[in-house]
């Protein structure tokens, strides 16, 4: 069981905007904004898509976004390009416990 | 462009030790700015930080694997590696070594290696 809680499956049409959320607690999601997202495609490495809840690094098109409310982080894919189907994971500080992910959502673009 | 190789056996006895090897080119293991780590993925399930390492040797373990766990830096071969001991079928996972900023900014990852505990 992971220490985040993320929907298994998520789904949208190309050109929609599908969000994603992640919840935890406060003695993690809850107690900062140290909250990453990232994209996995079958076979490969994961990729930082968002990091500090709504950062996003060089080179990850602004169509994904990242926002948080209270225990709850979010992440929007907007415009849905067919190359988006791929995991997408949360992680977040946790003190103590170090690092702690979601269980992952399969994002399908119909 | 910093990039991360992981390296080592792909088949683990069950109650041995599990050792990988990190290697970091294109930039230094020895910045004080970042932490370097290990991640791993059981076969079609999710994320689990293993622990992380900073280049003067600090070491942050996961709370459920750190009685079986060490992570090292060798600063002299721009490596750092993965000991994980008395291993089960439960360990068999991808193993993915990956520079850490600023605690869960994971990036960039290696490409992961395969290992499975068998007999």
């Amino acid at each position: 069981q992971s220490a985040l809680t993320q929907p298994p499956s998520a789904s949208g049409s190309p050109g929609q905007s599908v969000t994603i959320s992640c919840t935890g607690t406060s003695r993690d999601v809850g107690g900062h904004n140290y909250v990453s997202w990232y994209q996995q495609h079958p076979g490969k490495a994961p990729k930082l898509m968002i990091y500090d809840v709504s950062k996003r690094p060089s080179g990850v098109p602004d169509r994904f976004s990242g926002s948080k409310s209270g225990n709850t982080a979010s992440l929007t894919v907007s415009g849905l390009q067919a190359e988006d189907e791929a995991d997408y994971y949360c992680s977040s500080y946790a003190g103590a416990r170090g690092v702690v992910f979601g269980g992952g959502t399969k994002l399908t673009v119909l | 462009q910093l990039q991360l190789q992981e390296s080592g056996p792909g088949l683990v006895k069950p109650s041995e030790t599990l050792s990988l090897t990190c290697t970091v080119s294109g930039g230094s293991i020895s910045s004080s700015s970042y932490y370097w780590g290990w991640i791993r993925q059981p076969p079609g399930k999710g994320l689990e930080w293993i622990g992380s390492i900073s280049y003067s040797g600090s070491t942050y373990y996961n709370p459920s694997l750190k009685s079986r766990v060490t992570i090292s830096v060798d600063t002299s071969k721009n490596q750092f590696s993965l000991r994980l001991s008395s291993v089960t079928a439960a360990d068999t996972a991808v193993y993915y070594c990956a520079r850490l900023i600023v605690v869960v900014q994971v990036d960039p990852w290696g490409q992961g290696t395969l290992v499975t505990v068998s007999s």
